[in-house]
């Protein structure tokens, strides 16, 4: 149980574009989920916080317009990230934070791979 | 402030030997929640354990061991029996009762040679 199904895992594209990831909690309902996101052997940086039917709350640094967070039902959460630059290629992680029965723990995907060229 | 600092930012051991990931942390809250995660190079990071500021008791899991210790403000991690399959990058966390938020150490990579 307890699992996070995160897509895609792996994306390239232009600068300029657009590009969404979905993150599924696919044996549980999570109100609550978290996007990370990872440099290359560096530690995860929270982005921001998602609450299902409310606005996401963002770390201080983070442009909320260009990582759009939606949190519509209790399975699912997407990140779209907006005219994307190259700058902002980068390993993207979700996590759902289970509920009681499995003790407020985060459950991770297994991450999407950016590259914009 | 919260901080969770792992020293070790890489150790490479030959198989079948036993290591020792540290992590020290530091909070000033009395209520706490304190998890190790692993991630392979799949980038998936997996659950392995969380233990609250309540219970210093020390966990067993196969060959993996847990050492709580308040004192010290340290949760240190043994593999017994290291395996090639246990190479990764180790991740200690700390979260504060109620927020779910985690901190993150920055990791400690692991090579386990065959």
């Amino acid at each position: 149980g307890a699992v996070v199904s995160q897509h895609p895992s792996r994306v390239i594209c232009k600068s300029g574009t657009s590009v969404k990831i979905e993150c599924r909690s696919l044996d549980f309902q999570a109100t609550t989920m978290f996007w990370y996101r990872q440099f290359p052997k560096q530690s995860l940086m929270l982005m921001a916080t998602s609450n299902e039917g409310s606005k996401a709350t963002y770390e201080q640094g983070v442009e909320k317009d260009k990582f759009l967070i939606n949190h519509a039902s209790l399975t699912l959460s997407t990140l779209t990230v907006t005219s994307a630059h190259p700058e902002d290629s980068s390993f993207y992680i979700c996590s759902a934070l289970g509920g009681e029965e499995i003790e407020n723990i985060q459950y991770f995907g297994a991450g999407t791979r950016l590259s914009v060229l | 402030a919260q901080k969770v600092t792992q020293a070790q930012t890489e150790i490479s051991v030959v198989e079948k030997e036993d290591v020792t990931l540290d992590c020290v942390y530091e909070t000033r809250d009395t209520t706490y929640y304190l998890f190790w995660y692993k991630q392979p190079p799949s980038g998936e990071l997996v659950f392995l354990i969380r233990r609250n500021s309540f219970d210093e008791q020390n966990e067993i899991s196969g060959r993996y061991s847990w050492n709580f210790q308040k004192s010290t403000s340290s949760f240190n991690f043994t593999i017994t029996a290291s395996q090639v399959v246990d190479s990764a990058v180790y991740f200690c966390a700390l979260s504060q009762w109620g927020t779910y938020k985690y901190i993150f150490g920055t990791g400690t990579r692991l090579k386990v040679l065959a």
